[in-house]
Parts: C-alpha cells; structure tokens; sequence
C-alpha cells in the first residue's frame, strides 16, 4: 500500500532550527512535496525535490534520499509565523499526491 | 500573483439538504482537484479533472458527491443529501498539466459545517 509517516507533533524554540522527517511508500515516485498550512487555512507550497540531495530555499530546505524513502523539512531561524502544519506528500505513478497527515509545528518564544 | 478562487469560504447546513461548492481555477491551469480534509488529517483526493474530463473520482462518494467541469475551467461540487460526517474543508487546487513537475496550488478552502 501507499503510505506517508511524519510525526504528529513537534514543539521548537524562536530562532532555533528544526527538522521534520517524513518516510513514503509509494507505487511509483515522481518527487516529494512539502506544504505549510496555518489553522484554518488551505496548504501553501514550501518544496518540491525529485533528485537525491539539499534543496535550499531562505529559511527552509528539504532534503530527499530516494534509496531510503526519506525526506526532512529543516526550518531555520524559527518564526513565531512559522507556527503550523507541515505537510508532506509524495508524487506517485499517476502524479498523484499522496498525503501524510501533517506535522504541528508549535514555537514557542 | 494569480490564485484559486473557492466560494463559499463558509456554509453551515442541515443534514439531507443540498450544498455546493465552486472553484475558479489559475488561468491556464488545465487540471483541477477537489479534495477534502479533515482536522488532524492530510487531503483526501475526491476527484480530479484534466481540462473537461474526469481523471479520478474513485474515492467520491457518488451516491451523494457530483462534481463537474463543464468548459474545462471553473468546477461546481456538490453533495445532496449532506450528511453530519460531511463536516471538513473542502479545498480546491489546480496545476498547470497534472504531470510530475508540476505544483498543485490550493484556494482558500471552504469550511463545511453540517448540523
């Protein structure tokens, strides 16, 4: 079957760094996904990564290990706007996304 | 910058009343989604069109769920009768071709409340 493992909780310090880590099984891989998604409100695109390796954007990067079935969202310099849920969600044969149930990120000052 | 548009952003309704739900897809985005989501929880595909035609709708409820897309650009969902376990966000998405580059880019969701 399909399947997307990420922790459901995480707690973290303003101005410290973080790493979300998501497992996948899917029937297929075609690139992994990570969304923020504040409460009440629809997900927002972070990263997408397709190749093994770093992608590194601002504050964020996503890291992928396609022969492990691995990625992680590291958030650096944390925000208190960076309060929310992370998704991660894999591409699979049919370029369908495959969703995990979301990280909640919560910072504390 | 171009975004989805969904409306409405909120409905309460009455279990076995009619409800329905539109999205205005990004200009040029020939494949849209609908998903629904429920607190604590990843989206749930429902269905999803390439232009006019339905590409998967294996996990809509259709004896209550329709969906179309009717010119290949906006899209109506709708559920008759709504029922309580129907309480979620149902969010709308679209992306360019549906291919593996592309992003799917969310709207701002409508919240479901049945009572």
């Amino acid at each position: 079957g399909q399947n997307i493992d990420q922790p459901t909780e995480m707690t973290a310090t303003e101005g410290a760094i973080v790493q979300i880590n998501c497992t996948y099984q899917t029937s297929g891989f075609n690139g992994l996904f990570w969304y923020q998604q504040h409460a009440g409100e629809a997900p927002t695109f972070l990263s997408y990564n397709v190749l093994d390796g770093l992608e590194e954007k601002g504050r964020f990067s996503s890291f992928l290990s396609r022969s492990k079935g691995y990625s992680y969202l590291l958030l650096k310099e944390l925000q208190m706007k960076d309060s929310a849920s992370y998704l991660c969600a894999a591409s699979d044969s049919n370029y369908q996304l495959i969703w995990g149930a979301g990280t909640k990120l919560i910072i504390k000052p | 910058e171009a975004e989805v548009a969904q409306s409405p952003r909120y409905k309460i309704t009455e279990k076995s009343q009619a409800v329905a739900f539109w999205c205005d897809p990004i200009s040029g985005h020939a494949t849209l989604y609908w998903y629904r989501q429920i607190l604590g929880q990843g989206p749930e595909l429902l269905v999803q069109f390439q232009d006019e035609s339905v590409v998967d709708d294996s996990q809509l409820p259709k004896d209550r769920f329709s969906a179309e897309r009717l010119k290949g650009v906006d899209s109506t969902l709708k559920i008759q009768p709504a029922e309580l376990g129907d309480s979620a966000m149902y969010l709308c998405a679209s992306s360019y071709r549906g291919d593996w580059t592309d992003t799917q880019y969310f709207g701002p969701g409508t919240r479901l409340t049945v009572l």
